[in-house]
């Protein structure tokens, strides 16, 4: 069973567009995270969220997580080439300490 | 200072036989965690050590084994290798993993393909 549901599942966009990213689950977690995960390499930490309501700002990208703490989103402006990568959540919940990982979405920024 | 290190990168194995993958955390890390990624589940929680202890385990079948050795140093096995388990396998390292929170540093991985 996956706890968490990240959508859409692939996402090719021109360079300049907006976009939203999705991170769905029916647990309530005590801390979720974003990873990039590019072609060869491992995933890389963007950014942890903690506080229902918290939103972060990463330059170009903005990161919400919900109110009840069940869901999160990740809001890309004017997406850039450089975006181009696997973009994964991750939650802690259920008094578990370790991290559970969405799917991922796929991104494809197109010059 | 040097990230996460996991060797080898690629390799190439048949049905039935074992592998040994490594990984040399970021000095200072004491904990370290190994994921199985693949295109259909993504990535799956197989085994966390700490301070040479398995601390959590995910639900793999025993034919998946690790280690860790007092440098912090982690190897992870797989015995009598199946079809299903080509994938990336990663490795991670933290401070704190266990406490909630703690940034995972992920090494490049370690590609099995098994014919």
């Amino acid at each position: 069973t996956q706890l968490l549901e990240q959508s859409p599942q692939f996402l090719s966009i021109q360079e300049g567009e907006n976009l939203t990213v999705y991170c769905n689950s029916s647990s309530v977690f005590s801390s979720l995270q974003w990873y990039r995960q590019e072609p060869g390499e491992g995933p890389v930490l963007l950014v942890t969220v903690v506080t229902g309501g918290e939103v972060k700002k990463l330059k170009r990208l903005t990161f919400q997580f919900g109110d009840a703490r069940k869901d999160s989103s990740l809001h890309i402006t004017a997406a850039q080439p450089g975006d181009t990568g696997l973009y994964l959540c991750a939650g802690e919940s259920g008094g578990s300490y370790i991290p559970t990982f969405g799917r991922g979405t796929s991104l494809i920024v197109h010059p | 200072k040097a990230g996460v290190t996991q060797t080898p990168r690629y390799l190439i194995k048949t049905r039935g036989q074992q592998v040994t993958l490594s990984c040399s955390p970021i000095s200072g890390h004491r904990s370290v965690s190994w994921y199985q990624q693949t295109p259909g589940q993504g990535l799956q929680f197989l085994f966390e050590y700490f301070s040479e202890t398995q601390r959590n385990k995910g639900n793999f079948p025993g034919r998946f084994s690790g280690r860790q050795f007092s440098n912090s140093r982690s190897e992870m096995n797989v015995s009598t290798l199946e079809l299903g388990d080509s994938a990336l396998y990663l490795c991670a390292s933290s401070l704190v993993m266990g406490q909630g929170s703690g940034e995972l540093f992920f090494g490049e991985g370690s590609r099995l393909t098994v014919l």
